[in-house]
């Protein structure tokens, strides 16, 4: 399988400074889909994505698809300790079986 | 409604064992996926069901492993003789059907480990 590489793979932030994460692909994706995985909990999902360059909030959190659409980021602006867990990208390159690497968030108050 | 049920919740065995996890899709819901986390790591695809059609097995990391799914609906994650390095979460999802243009619903996991 070819998972897609997330970068960072670990992020620690002070309560209240930005985060993002980027998801990147070597291919051009129909779709982009966003989840986000608590400590101890299960993926659940956020976004997807579609359109070239288009750009998704959800309150203090942004998502944006590249004019590519190969690459995608999530933005938090602010982040809370209610933040924490990882963020996991899953492109759709023909199967939607490989989800991104992950990014693990630590939002330390 | 009622969201993906796994069974069970958390399973020791010892090692040499077989196991048998269970999931319950979203009723109405026609694909499923297992897939494999370790502590701290990603997410694994194993296998995927699609309606009938045959299932995508291309993940599944060894000829121990089979999965099985009755009627459309419960799917049964089996892993034979079982070894140390199986010991991870097991995480099943269900989406309302193949379309990549739908959510992945997923259960809260079976946790095997394995003595």
């Amino acid at each position: 399988g070819q998972q897609v590489m997330q970068i960072p793979q670990y992020q620690h932030v002070q309560e209240g400074e930005d985060f993002t994460t980027y998801c990147n692909s070597s291919t051009t994706l129909s779709n982009i889909q966003w989840y986000k995985q608590r400590p101890g909990g299960h993926p659940v999902f956020l976004i997807q994505l579609v359109k070239s360059g288009e750009v998704k909030k959800q309150k203090r959190l942004t998502f944006q698809f590249g004019e590519a659409k190969k690459n995608s980021s999530l933005h938090i602006t602010a982040t809370q300790t209610t933040d924490v867990g990882t963020y996991f990208c899953l492109p759709n390159t023909g199967n939607q079986f490989y989800f991104g690497t992950g990014t693990s968030l630590t939002v330390i108050p | 409604g009622a969201g993906v049920s796994q069974s069970p919740s958390n399973k020791v065995t010892e090692k040499g064992k077989d196991v048998e996890l269970r999931c319950d899709p979203i009723s109405g819901h026609t694909a499923l996926y297992w897939y494999r986390q370790s502590l701290g790591q990603g997410l694994e695809f194993l296998i995927y069901f699609q309606g009938n059609s045959a299932p995508d097995k291309s993940g599944l990391p060894s000829d121990r492993f089979s999965a099985e799914r009755t009627g459309g609906s419960v799917s049964t994650l089996t892993i034979q003789r079982t070894q140390q390095e199986d010991s991870a979460v097991y995480l099943c999802a269900s989406r309302l059907t193949g379309l990549s243009n739908q959510p992945q619903h997923f259960g809260d996991g079976t946790r095997l480990s394995i003595l």
